[in-house]
């Protein structure tokens, strides 16, 4: 079983459509989660974060954390055609600690 | 504002030969990490340096690859006797100090024929 499991897509959803991408993990001494937006081609880009559970607000996305199952969420609202990318979820045992897990990606079609 | 640089962007080998990957970390930064990202997998550390030091290269294989950043110049990720299943993106990240966020490069999409 991997440690962060993280569904492939395709995921097509209309612009303007409000998109849910989640990630699951097993290792329940992960505290700090990340999630960064990667385009075709092109190095990924840190989106938001997170420090153990909540959620946190920046514009168009909200970072969700459910530590009790083990599962997070990046919601994007009012989605557009620049936001079709592939999502990747990572975590790590601390703020202060350098070895990210990396979930798989999520590809995003966002579409006119 | 430069992020981070890495070269070159394609790199296309023929087995048994080397490949020589260089990452520039943004300016300020003085901690490089190389992550590699095969198809349908996720980003896989490989190896964390600072400044003339290999602080953890837990991640990467014993055989055929190193790593180094040295007092000057870029880091290098350094693959000998290159074999197929070493075609992969190889990504570089750094960060001004150990824990901060890590600043991904473009990669280098290596081919091994």
């Amino acid at each position: 079983q991997k440690e962060v499991e993280q569904d492939p897509g395709p995921l097509s959803v209309p612009e303007g459509a409000i998109v849910s991408l989640n990630c699951t993990y097993s290792n329940s001494a992960f505290q700090y989660f990340m999630w960064y937006r990667q385009y075709s081609r092109k190095g990924p880009e840190l989106l938001m974060y997170t420090y153990s559970s909540g959620n946190k607000e920046d514009g168009r996305f909200t970072a969700q954390v459910d530590k009790s199952s083990k599962y997070i969420s990046l919601f994007i609202r009012d989605s557009q055609p620049s936001d079709s990318a592939t999502y990747l979820c990572a975590m790590s045992v601390a703020s202060g600690t350098y070895k990210y897990i990396f979930g798989t990606g999520t590809r995003l079609k966002v579409l006119a | 504002n430069a992020g981070v640089m890495q070269n070159p962007r394609h790199l296309v080998r023929r087995r048994g030969q080397e490949a020589r990957l260089r990452c520039s970390p943004m300016k300020g930064h003085s901690h490089v990490y190389w992550y590699r990202q095969l198809p349908e997998e996720g980003l896989k550390f490989m190896v964390y340096l600072q400044k003339e030091n290999i602080i953890d290269e837990s991640g990467m294989p014993k055989e055929r690859f190193s790593a180094e950043f040295p007092k000057e110049g870029p880091s290098i990720l350094r693959i000998q006797q290159v074999v197929r299943g070493d075609s992969a993106a190889y990504f570089c990240a750094s960060s001004p100090s150990m824990g901060d966020t890590q600043y991904f490069g473009p990669g280098t999409r290596l081919t091994v024929l």
